[in-house]
């Protein structure tokens, strides 16, 4: 059960749109169209913002997209916003039920 | 409200075992699968545990398995995870999340500090 692989870090002005990649393998990422992700603000408990690679939650901002190819997916933040800056996680099902979430990507809204 | 209740964290000498436990409320508990998720100091999420919910399957993270249990009674919504022969790099916050629709971690708790430390 490895790690899927984030950026650790990625950076946008307001307004502006940035994207956060989230590789996995074909066990997991490419396998199922279960990638979800979360924010998580410092001190605070993740936030579901994407589930099943690209559908938004309730409450959730549309400036938030998800997309998914092969072993792949995405998270793309449009609109840049101040509150936005947090660190982003991205989550697979690996089948067996067992899960895998991505190292992290910290978000700084310049 | 929809509210996740961790406890029993705390300070534990290598080789230890401690009992955490997540009370739920707002939500029917008996209906939901309920995940344990541990983050370690300034480093990422980790899925720990997973439970059906009725109990009926349960699933732990290779890091864990053989030394770490989750257990739940619906009839006092409450998500236990037992924790023993315990490892510094178990050192970590831990979280309990409701397992969502689409195999996701919708509520979340908290957390719990959990330090393991000679």
């Amino acid at each position: 059960q490895s790690a899927l692989t984030q950026p650790a870090s990625v950076s946008g002005s307001p307004g502006q749109s940035i994207t956060i990649s989230c590789t996995g393998t074909s066990s997991d990422v490419g396998s199922y169209n279960l990638v979800s992700w979360y924010q998580q603000h410092p001190g605070k408990a993740p936030k579901l913002m994407i589930c099943e690679v690209s559908k938004r939650p309730s409450g959730v901002s549309n400036r938030f997209s998800g997309s998914k190819s092969g072993n792949t997916a995405s998270l793309t933040i449009s609109g840049l916003q101040a509150e936005d800056e947090a660190d982003y996680y991205c989550c697979s099902y690996a089948g067996s039920t067992t899960w895998v979430f991505g190292g992290g990507t910290k978000l700084t809204v310049l | 409200q929809v509210q996740l209740v961790e406890s029993g964290g705390g300070v534990v000498q290598p080789g230890g075992s401690l009992r955490l436990s997540c009370a739920a409320s707002g939500f029917t508990f008996s209906s939901y699968g309920m995940h344990w998720v541990r983050q370690a100091p300034g480093k990422g999420l980790e899925w720990v545990a997973f439970i059906r919910y009725d109990g009926s399957n349960k699933k732990c993270a290779d890091s864990v398995k053989g030394r770490f249990t989750i257990s739940r009674d619906n009839s006092k919504n409450t998500l236990d995870l037992q924790m023993n022969s315990l490892r510094a790099e178990d050192t970590a916050v831990y979280y309990c999340a409701k397992a969502g629709e689409g195999y996701v971690f919708d509520i979340w708790g908290q957390g719990t500090m959990v330090t393991v430390s000679s």
